[in-house]
């Protein structure tokens, strides 16, 4: 059974970097599935961040595209996120997701709670 | 890129039926069944319960099932259960190559 756990730092500094990496254990990264980050402000809705897809290439959120790069390590089993010059308004649960390729997540990560703050 | 509409929330007793709307643009809803519907009770993430429009990942019950027309989805629970309570979100990929989720629902069994 494969499953997704998201880590990192829990408090960012304002205009910090922000850095997660989501293991993935039980299976290996197949090349068959594409990897995304979706995250959820306190109370709030989900928000698409940003997916890699087999070939390395990248896709993101027009709104954040100048702050975030995401990565694989398919060596290590893990995807990263990174999102610079983070303010208050970044504060949210990250969840680290697979896509199989047709366009849904079929598994997501428990999420992990990243506050910015001084 | 806007989030999709969705009402903020639906309620229904149990064992009746609820459909929750799920509006976008020609730029994503609308061209493409690529659709899909998560299931979020509180304190957890997300689960997957329709994919490409109308497909029902295997373990997820027949009660619900979902339909589009033109810019807008839908998801629909006959015979809502207690365990049914929950945030709903849709989602479509769009034309641009990206994700964007809808504004989300809070069902409500009374």
């Amino acid at each position: 059974q494969v499953q997704l756990q998201e880590s990192g730092p829990g408090l960012v500094k304002p205009s910090g970097t922000l850095s997660l990496t989501c293991d993935v254990s039980g299976g290996s990264m197949s090349s068959s599935y594409w990897w995304s980050w979706v995250r959820q402000p306190p109370g709030k809705g989900l928000e698409w961040i940003g997916e890699i897809y087999p070939g390395g290439n990248t896709n993101y959120n027009p709104s954040l595209r100048s702050r975030v790069t995401v990565s694989v390590d398919w060596s290590k089993n893990h995807v990263s996120l990174k999102l610079s010059s983070v303010t208050a308004a970044d504060t949210a649960v990250y969840y680290c997701v697979r896509s199989p390729g047709y366009w849904f997540f079929d598994l997501w990560g428990r999420g992990t709670l990243v506050t910015v703050s001084s | 890129q806007s989030a999709l509409t969705q009402p903020p929330s639906v309620s229904g007793s149990p064992g009746q039926s609820v459909t929750i709307s799920c509006t976008g643009t020609s730029s994503d809803i609308s061209d493409y069944n690529r659709v899909s519907w998560y299931q979020q009770p509180p304190g957890t993430a997300p689960k997957v319960i329709i994919y490409q429009v109308t497909n029902r990942p295997s373990g997820v019950p027949d009660r619900f099932s979902g339909s589009k027309s033109g810019n807008t989805a839908s998801l629909t629970i006959s015979g809502l259960q207690a365990e049914d309570e929950a945030d709903y979100y849709c989602t479509s990929y769009t034309t641009s190559n990206t994700y964007v989720f809808g504004t989300g629902t809070k069902v409500t069994v009374l």
